[in-house]
């Protein structure tokens, strides 16, 4: 199965500042089949991003994805007091459906 | 607008069987575009598919949890359960229920890969004598 590798662990970064969550995935994910989503504690996890650069159904366009093969990175040019959560990227491109161990983006 | 709520004992004792339910509303889960799964999140850890269910009856497993799970619908009630047999503290996380996008199809596996949208806020089991 596909091993996906999120980076950093943890991300302190103030509101209006920029931040770049990466996953990496031991193997070439077929045609960028890679999602990202955002955590809040006691909340259903919430769907941003499919095809590793679309982005899902009322998500603000402050978010973003990019990638190819291995190297997927999720970007939030200004984050907002909301943006601080934990974020999964999730592939597609493989079965068993695989998830990262998750980035936690937390306020400095 | 779509809904997923699981529900079931918050609290198993290791060896039993850990037993969820998840009612959906907004959608009927007959709904040939989805899969219906679950996915837990262990303390500290990182979030893993369980398995999927299409209304039909048709399941998918993940490897390490096979022989000890069983994923049902009842149609009528629109729900889908979860059934995790022998239990030990390592079964202990916040399990969540979700719909899945069936997005391609994988020939070798005989299943439709894709991901995860909308889930429920999950629920808390702990396993624990």
């Amino acid at each position: 199965e596909i091993v996906l590798t999120q980076s950093p662990g943890i991300l302190s970064l103030s509101p209006g500042e920029r931040a770049t969550l990466s996953c990496r995935a031991s193997q070439s994910v077929r045609s960028s089949y890679l999602v990202w989503y955002q955590h809040k504690p006691g909340q259903a996890p919430r769907l941003l991003i499919y095809g590793a650069s679309s982005r899902a159904t009322g998500i603000p366009d402050r978010f973003s994805g990019s990638g190819s093969g291995t190297d997927f990175t999720l970007t939030i040019s200004r984050l907002e007091p909301e943006d601080f959560a934990l974020y999964y990227c999730q592939q597609y491109g493989a079965s068993p459906e695989t998830f990262g161990q998750g980035t936690k983006l937390e306020i400095k | 607008q779509l809904q997923l709520h699981e529900s079931g004992p918050g609290l198993v004792k290791p060896s039993e069987t850990l037993s969820l339910t998840c009612t959906v509303s907004g959608d009927s889960i007959t709904n040939s575009n989805y899969y219906w799964g679950w996915i837990r999140q262990p303390p500290g850890k990182g979030l893993e598919w369980i398995g999927n269910i299409f209304y039909s009856g048709s399941t998918y497993y993940t490897p390490s949890l096979k022989s000890r799970v069983i994923i049902s619908v009842d149609t009528s009630k629109n729900q889908f359960s979860l059934k995790l047999s022998s239990v030990t503290a390592a079964d202990t996380a916040v399990y969540y229920c979700a719909r899945h996008s069936r997005f391609w199809y994988d020939a070798i596996a005989y299943y439709y890969v894709g991901w995860f949208d909308p889930w429920g806020q999950g629920t808390q089991v702990t396993v624990s004598s």
